[in-house]
């Protein structure tokens, strides 16, 4: 089980960025998918969920401003940031399932002007 | 929103030694998850469904709870154990993680 994590970068208030997940090594469309963050020096924070048949559930936090999606052909997952805040700024992981089992190395965002 | 409460914040432990994390949760839950984070590294799943090893998770861990009172267990501290530990819900949207507890080998 691989998850890869890639779009991280700098931004500035108020606009967009896209986040990637590339999964390999199971069966990418059978599964629910996270996105969870973890700000500079602070916990673990739950972002957005998407199960298998592409249902989506959201922090309130970030409700209206991100969007989670898949697309199976491409084993891939996404999380389309807008409208970013400074308090967005932090580590976006990507991990499989409801439990969480399985965990990419992150993907760096810096929302700064 | 359901609020998870760790504590200890901070603890050391010695060589040996059995450690106990708590895990309080603001109203009831069906389950608890464990996940271990060491530094600079991404957070590994440990214990799911309140009780059940991750796979490849070492036997000295363990966990316990029902309803809003939950624990994680390390038998034998070991020097490779320091780090930090986090409870996490999803009996409820959304899903919940602790503050953590930052676990240091004495």
């Amino acid at each position: 089980v691989q998850l890869v994590e890639s779009g991280g970068g700098l931004v500035q208030p108020g606009k967009s960025l896209k986040l990637s997940c590339s999964a390999s090594g199971f069966t990418f469309s059978s599964y629910g998918m996270h996105w969870i963050r973890q700000a500079p020096g602070k916990g673990l924070d739950w972002v957005a969920y998407i199960s298998s048949s592409s249902g989506t559930v959201y922090a309130d936090a970030v409700k209206g401003r991100f969007t989670i999606s898949r697309d199976n052909a491409k084993n891939t997952l996404y999380l389309q940031l807008n409208s970013l805040k400074s308090e967005d700024t932090a580590i976006y992981y990507c991990a499989r399932s409801q439990r969480m089992d399985a965990w990419g190395q992150g993907a760096s965002v810096t929302v700064s002007s | 929103e359901i609020v998870l409460t760790q504590s200890p914040t901070t603890t050391a432990a010695s060589p040996g030694e059995k450690v106990t994390i708590t895990c309080l949760a603001s109203s009831s839950v069906n389950n608890m998850y464990w996940y271990q984070q060491k530094s600079g590294a991404s957070p590994k799943l440990l214990i799911y469904s309140t009780s059940n090893l991750a796979s490849g998770v070492p036997d000295r861990f363990s966990g316990s709870g029902s309803g809003t009172s939950y624990s994680l267990t390390i038998n034998t501290m070991e020097a490779e154990d320091a780090a930090t530990y986090y409870c996490q819900q999803w009996n409820n949207n959304p899903y919940t993680f602790g503050a953590g507890t930052k676990l240091e080998l004495k």
